[in-house]
């Protein structure tokens, strides 16, 4: 399969630790990008990452991506209970994947 | 960023029978994208519908199961026909603008075959 290999599955956190998810990809790729999804609804953009850069943040989201490794975190710091959602890393190559999916829960 | 509307968000269909699902942009784009989650699983491209084309569809995916209408550049169906319990999947339509948005989605179409 040529999707995104994501880890953990499930995440538990309390709210005010930060939560950090990994993806794993195997082709190469313009950019990587992850989005948001809350009990089976539709998905959330919330950061693209292009091949040529290493690390971004947006708010409480930092991103980092490997090219060398073909991976990529995703980190939300001081997490709060209204991140409790299924985040999944998307591959942009030649043709567009997304990855397994983490499903984290924040904890009050 | 384009805001879609999708409907229905949930239907209950006994198996054999058809569900048309629209999308609703409210912009121009030129490409939409069909996709299926199942349940607990990530998500699958059924296919890529153009305007004035027929769409592109993936491998594992045939015409016949999900014929898809694309009229004008702001409007889409997706139809899943003849169903089965294995058609119980939460379906997606999607766009792209430019690339630094990212891929927006509609809310979903939770479908139950019964």
């Amino acid at each position: 399969s040529q999707q995104g290999e994501e880890d953990p599955q499930a995440l538990s956190i309390q709210e005010g630790e930060n939560a950090t998810m990994n993806c794993s990809y195997k082709t190469s790729i313009n950019n990587l990008q992850w989005y948001r999804q809350n009990s089976g609804r539709g998905l959330v953009h919330l950061i693209l990452i292009r091949s040529n850069e290493r690390e971004k943040h947006s708010g409480r989201l930092r991103v980092t991506l490997d090219t060398s490794k073909k991976s990529s975190s995703l980190l939300i710091t001081a997490s709060r209970a209204a991140d409790t959602a299924s985040y999944f890393c998307a591959t942009k190559g030649n043709q567009f994947y997304f990855g397994t999916g983490t499903s984290l829960t924040v904890i009050p | 960023s384009a805001v879609i509307s999708q409907k229905p968000s949930r239907d209950i269909c006994q198996r054999g029978t058809s569900l048309t699902i629209q999308c609703q942009v409210d912009s121009q784009v030129t490409m939409m994208f069909w996709y299926r989650q199942q349940p607990g699983q990530s998500l699958t491209l059924i296919a890529t519908a153009n305007q004035g084309s027929e769409a592109t569809y993936e491998s594992g995916f045939v015409i016949d199961k999900f014929p898809i209408s694309r009229p004008n550049l702001t409007f889409s169906t997706l139809t899943v026909s003849n169903m089965s319990p294995e058609d119980s999947s939460i379906y997606l339509c999607s766009v792209a603008e430019q690339e630094s948005k990212g891929y927006t989605f509609g809310s979903g179409t939770r479908l139950t075959v019964v």
